[in-house]
C-alpha cells in the first residue's frame, strides 16, 4: 500500500465548478504541502499545513491530522487551473502521492 | 536570489556515459532534496544534504548514482554508466531545516538516455 493516496487520479471540469481532491496518508507527519505542476516540469508549492485550514484567492487546504487526511478545494475553477496537483506529507523528507490530473474547459 | 536553478535543463547521453547535473539552491536555505519523477508518476525521494552533510539516501539511489554539497551551498548529482531506466526528470529541492517552512523547487533536469 502506498504511503500517500490521493483521489481522485483524473479530473475534469467545465469552468465555475467546485474542485476537491482528497489526499490520504499513513505516515506520522509534522507537516504536509499541497504542490501544483504544470506540464514541462515546474512545480510550485502551494501550501504548507500544519493543522486546520488555509486559504489563497480561491485555493483552500484542510488537514486532519488524527484522520491523517487532507483536502484541497478550488472554487470557481478555471482553464489556467489545469495542472497535476500533488499532496507531499513531510517526515524528516517529502513524500510524494502520484498527483491529481485536472482539466478544467471553459 | 531567483530561486532554486538547476543546469543544465535538458541531457540527452548515450547509454553507457557518465552526466552529471548541478542544483544552485536559495542561498539562505541549509536543507537540498533530490528527487527523480517518471512520466506520469510523483516524485520519489533519493537524497538530501543538511549543509554538506548527506543524512539520507533512498534505496533508489543505486552504486552508479553519487551526490555531492561540498560547501553547503550547490549540489550535484552524478549518474555513472547511465542505463535507460535512468531516463527521467531529476528535481532539487531546497528549504530552511526542514519543511515546516515552503519548499522550494528548481525546473528540473530532463534526462534522456538513449
Amino acid at each position: 500500500k502506498n504511503e500517500v493516496e490521493q483521489s481522485p487520479q483524473n479530473l475534469t471540469a467545465q469552468e465555475g465548478e467546485f474542485i476537491t481532491i482528497n489526499c490520504s496518508y499513513s505516515v506520522g507527519i509534522s507537516a504536509l504541502h499541497w504542490l501544483q505542476q504544470h506540464p514541462g516540469g515546474g512545480i510550485v508549492s502551494l501550501f504548507m499545513l500544519s493543522s486546520g485550514k488555509k486559504k489563497h484567492g480561491r485555493l483552500i487546504a484542510t488537514i486532519n491530522i488524527q484522520e491523517k487526511h487532507s483536502s484541497l478545494h478550488i472554487t470557481a475553477s478555471h482553464p489556467r487551473d489545469s495542472a497535476v496537483y500533488i499532496c507531499a506529507p513531510f517526515t524528516d523528507k517529502l513524500i510524494f502521492g502520484t498527483g491529481t490530473r485536472l482539466q478544467v474547459f471553459p | 536570489d531567483t530561486g532554486v536553478s538547476q543546469d543544465p535543463r535538458h541531457k540527452i547521453t548515450k547509454r553507457g556515459q557518465n552526466v552529471t547535473f548541478r542544483c544552485d539552491p536559495i542561498s539562505e536555505h541549509n536543507r537540498l532534496y533530490w528527487y527523480r519523477q517518471t512520466l506520469g508518476q510523483g516524485p520519489e525521494f533519493l537524497t538530501y544534504f543538511q549543509n554538506e552533510a548527506q543524512l539520507e539516501k533512498s534505496r533508489l539511489l543505486s552504486d552508479r548514482f553519487s551526490a555531492e554539497r561540498p560547501k553547503g551551498s550547490f549540489s550535484t548529482l552524478e549518474i555513472q554508466r547511465t542505463e535507460q531506466g535512468d531516463s527521467a526528470m531529476y528535481l532539487c529541492a531546497s528549504s530552511y531545516r526542514d519543511m515546516n517552512t515552503e519548499a522550494f523547487f528548481g525546473q528540473g533536469t530532463r534526462l534522456t538516455v538513449v
